[in-house]
Parts: structure tokens; sequence; C-alpha cells
């Protein structure tokens, strides 16, 4: 397909354990987004990525949680020590150029954490 | 720093009538606009976006916004709605002052219901 693609699409997880959380983005997009999406909120926006560079981290909400993209394209998002309040739905989005506001995002369907 | 609000939480409108859904938003300097859907499980797709050029901006679907620098709102509107119309619409703002570089910054949603 030539959309993003997200794993797992939905993840239970025990409080405490750590989670792992896959992007695969739309081949040769630069940028790399992940937002995190609570129950009947927007999505609000967790790290940036521009290649391999993490430019932007600022919206992760603790050192528990932890990005990377090592070649540039695939993307894991972890989650260590999960806890009930990062329930919640997780997106990534990519987009062609360098500017995530000028250049449309696409993203995809999201992986729902629900943490127990 | 950046800030969209969106005026109302859920709407409901009649199959065939018009929809109106508030935005305003709050930006340091000139900012990007867009309207962004989510449909049940699925991704967010891009409806329309308003970068400065034309302050009308027609988007898919027959959805148009709006700009209107001198009330900061960007509202959506469609002349008639189609049951296919349901889903989350979201406001989405972009300065490339917050919303983490480059990124968004996207209002509560709101939750549009088609009645047949």
């Amino acid at each position: 397909g030539a959309g993003v693609s997200q794993s797992p699409r939905y993840k239970v997880a025990k409080r405490g354990q750590d989670v792992a959380l896959r992007c695969d983005p739309i081949s040769g997009h630069v940028s790399l987004f992940w937002y995190q999406q609570a129950l009947g909120q927007g999505p609000e926006f967790l790290t940036y990525f521009q290649n391999e560079a993490q430019l932007d981290k600022s919206g992760l909400p603790s050192d528990r949680f932890f990005a990377e993209r090592p070649e540039g394209s695939v993307s894991t998002l972890k989650i260590q020590r999960t806890q009930q309040e990062d329930s919640a739905v997780y997106l990534c989005a990519s987009s062609f150029t360098f500017t995530g506001g000028n250049s449309p995002l696409h993203f995809g369907n999201g992986t729902r954490l629900t943490v127990t | 720093a950046q800030s969209v609000t969106q005026l109302d939480s859920h709407v409901s409108v009649s199959e065939g009538t018009p929809v109106l859904l508030r935005c305003n938003y709050s930006s340091s300097y000139s900012p990007s606009l867009f309207w962004y859907v989510q449909h049940p499980n699925k991704g967010l797709q891009l409806l329309l976006k308003y970068t400065s050029a034309a302050t009308l901006v027609k988007g898919i679907n027959g959805f148009e916004a709006e700009f209107k620098k001198s009330e900061t709102s960007f509202h959506l509107t469609k002349p008639s709605a189609h049951m296919s119309d349901a889903a989350e619409y979201f406001c989405v703002v972009s300065d490339r002052s917050g919303g983490g570089a480059d990124g968004l910054t996207f209002g509560k949603g709101t939750h549009l219901i088609i009645q047949p």
C-alpha cells in the first residue's frame, strides 16, 4: 500500500510493561511526526524527525517515552513502564518535504494502546 | 504560541442541509490553517488548507472554508450534508512557532452527526 502503516493496530499492556509501536511512513517522505490522541481529544504533538534526526521531542510527556528513526524511514515509539494515563491512540504522520506545516501530512490509522 | 478553538464539540444536521463547523485560532505569525477529518478507526485525512493565498479555500467532498483575519476564524462549511460526512473534524493551525518544529496544533474536534 502507499499509505502510512502503523502496527500493531491495538495493544493491551499491563501497567509497568514496556511497549514498542511501529510506523512505516510513505516511501521517500522526509518528515515524520508522532502524535498522542487521548479519548475525545485532538491529537497532541509528541516528536518530529527529519530523516534520521530527531529535531524536536518537546512533546514527549516523560522520560519513559523514547522515539527513534535510525535509518530515516521506519520509526519506533517506545514507552517504558507504561502507566494508565498512557492509554491513547498513537498516530504517526509523514510528509514529503521538510516543512510539515506547508506540506500535507499523511496519517496512519494509529495504534490504540490500552494500559490495564 | 499558537492555539485553536473549535466552538462546538458536537454538531447535528439533517441530510441535505448546510453544515457549519466553527473554528477560531490564535497565532503570533501568519498561520497556515487546515481542516482534517477522522472517520471511526481511520487515519486523519486532509480536507483543505489555507496558506496565505486565496481566503476562500475549496477542499474535497464539497467542503470549503474562509479565512477571516479580522475575526481570527476559519469556519468549515458545506452546502448540503451527506450521510458519509458523519465523522470527527479537526481545525489545525501551524505558524512554525509552536506545535513542535513545523508541527501542527489541533483543536479538540467537532463531532458531526447527520440525521437521515
